[in-house]
């Protein structure tokens, strides 16, 4: 049973670009969440989803940042036009369903913004 | 969310020693804590979790302390080896925000050979 899938694995981009970065969850999960750690720092939450759904965005910024999560296929954070302060290492988890319990967090994606 | 913060930033120890970290934690609502390994350009891993109704939980080589009172958590591991050599976090969640963690800064354990 492969474990929880990210790729890219390191994005470099330049400001004002866009940057998608693609969760699979593990097989017969249906709860992902993303959250981002700077360098030195903890994992900050930024989005709880459910296949179709945001359950709980409180932690994404208003703007310039998105998040899906459909029917078919990886769930995608979307960053527009990406500023310095994006680069940040980003990490997908993901649950099996309803309840608490751990999250399987995947490799993460490292966003490096010149 | 509440903050989550550890104590020690850094902790080094010797091979064979016992290790303990700690965790600070502001929101007594909190009820289910989880414990994460974090090594070098990997994802946290799982390493135990400890719910509000219980002070005290084992695992292999490890053991989790919940003091509600003074809202602290301890992670003890017993005979560190190097392969513990890694930053640990704790996260906190309360049940009635859902699903989301809320994790402290770390802390860097590092095992002297």
């Amino acid at each position: 049973n492969a474990g929880v899938m990210q790729n890219p694995r390191h994005l470099v981009r330049r400001r004002g670009q866009e940057a998608r970065l693609r969760c699979s969850p593990m097989k017969g999960h249906s709860h992902v969440y993303w959250y981002r750690q700077l360098p030195e720092e903890g994992l900050k939450f930024m989005v709880y989803l459910q296949k179709e759904n945001i359950i709980d965005e409180s932690g994404m910024p208003k703007e310039r940042f998105s998040a899906e999560f459909p029917k078919e296929g990886p769930s995608i954070l979307r960053i527009q036009q990406v500023v310095r302060g994006d680069s940040a290492a980003y990490f997908c988890a993901s649950s099996p369903g309803q309840g608490r319990g751990e999250q399987f967090f995947g490799p993460g994606t490292r966003l490096t913004v010149l | 969310g509440e903050s989550v913060g550890l104590h020690l930033p850094t902790l080094s120890v010797q091979e064979g020693d016992n290790s303990i970290i700690n965790c600070a934690y502001s929101n007594s609502a909190s009820d289910y804590f989880i414990w994460y390994k974090q090594e070098s350009g990997k994802g946290p891993q799982f390493i135990i979790d400890i719910r509000s109704n219980m002070d005290k939980r084992q695992g292999q080589r490890v053991t989790v302390l919940l003091n509600k009172t003074v809202k602290h958590l301890s992670l003890q591991i017993a005979a560190t080896q190097p392969g513990d050599s890694a930053v640990y976090f704790c996260a906190e969640n309360e049940s009635n925000t859902g699903n989301q963690f809320y994790f402290g800064t770390g802390t860097s354990l590092t095992v002297i050979p």
